[in-house]
């Protein structure tokens, strides 16, 4: 079915390195990405998103980059801090009269290592 | 500004009991959502409202679930009765309403036992 996922579960860095999280995604209808973090008992957080028309946005230490031709997402985020510990999850949504409705991705667990 | 309020933040009850969670969107959000969140899983819609309207609740379990939003800004989703399988966090988040797609933002959550 169409669903949104990761490839991995995991993910452990040294503090300093750069980061790069994963998202696949199966349904090509989908025109809207966005990354959330979320930091243990909170909510998700609003990191970046990109619309289907471009293939790269770079926000403050974050970027993101769409692949629409294999249907891949990723988050890269420069220079990783311990602050950045968190899961972060993708999601999509599409347009149309559903396009507040978004699929969520089960999630990557970041760890970061002083 | 004060973000999205939820409470209480946790709750542990047994199974068969009723439950309920509060939420206070963020001032001003006319559209409001519940969505619930499994253990190593992302948050899924239950239902959402534009102002005190459920626009979208084909994701809600009718036969026990049910949420209101009397006079469009606080609202509450109760579950009853709640079994094993209810156990989760569920999150509140309000947006702006409009056409276009616009940043939900999210509550901390209720953390609900089930035992």
């Amino acid at each position: 079915g169409e669903s949104v996922g990761l490839h991995l579960p995991t993910l452990s860095v040294q503090e300093g390195d750069n980061s790069i999280i994963n998202c696949a995604y199966s349904n090509s209808a989908s025109d809207y990405f966005i990354w959330y973090k979320q930091e243990s008992g909170k909510g998700p957080q609003f990191i970046i998103d990109i619309r289907s028309n471009m293939d790269k946005r770079q926000g403050q230490r974050v970027t993101v980059l769409l692949n629409k031709t294999v249907k891949h997402l990723s988050l890269q985020i420069a220079a990783t801090q311990p602050g950045d510990s968190a899961v972060y999850f993708c999601a999509e949504s599409r347009s149309g009269g559903s396009n507040y409705k978004l699929t969520f991705g089960k999630g990557t667990l970041l760890t970061v290592n002083p | 500004e004060a973000g999205v309020v939820q409470s209480p933040r946790y709750k542990i009850i047994e199974k068969k009991q009723p439950v309920a969670f509060w939420c206070n969107p963020i001032s001003g959000h006319n559209t409001l959502y519940w969505y619930r969140q499994n253990l190593g899983q992302g948050p899924e819609l239950l239902i959402r409202y534009e102002n005190e309207e459920a626009v979208d609740d084909s994701q809600l379990p009718k036969d026990r679930f049910s949420a209101e939003r009397l006079k469009g800004v606080d609202s509450t989703l109760k579950i009853q009765p709640a079994e094993l399988g209810d156990s989760a966090v569920y999150l509140c988040a309000s947006s702006l309403p409009g056409q276009r797609y616009n940043e939900q933002f999210f509550g901390p959550g209720t953390r609900l036992t089930v035992l």
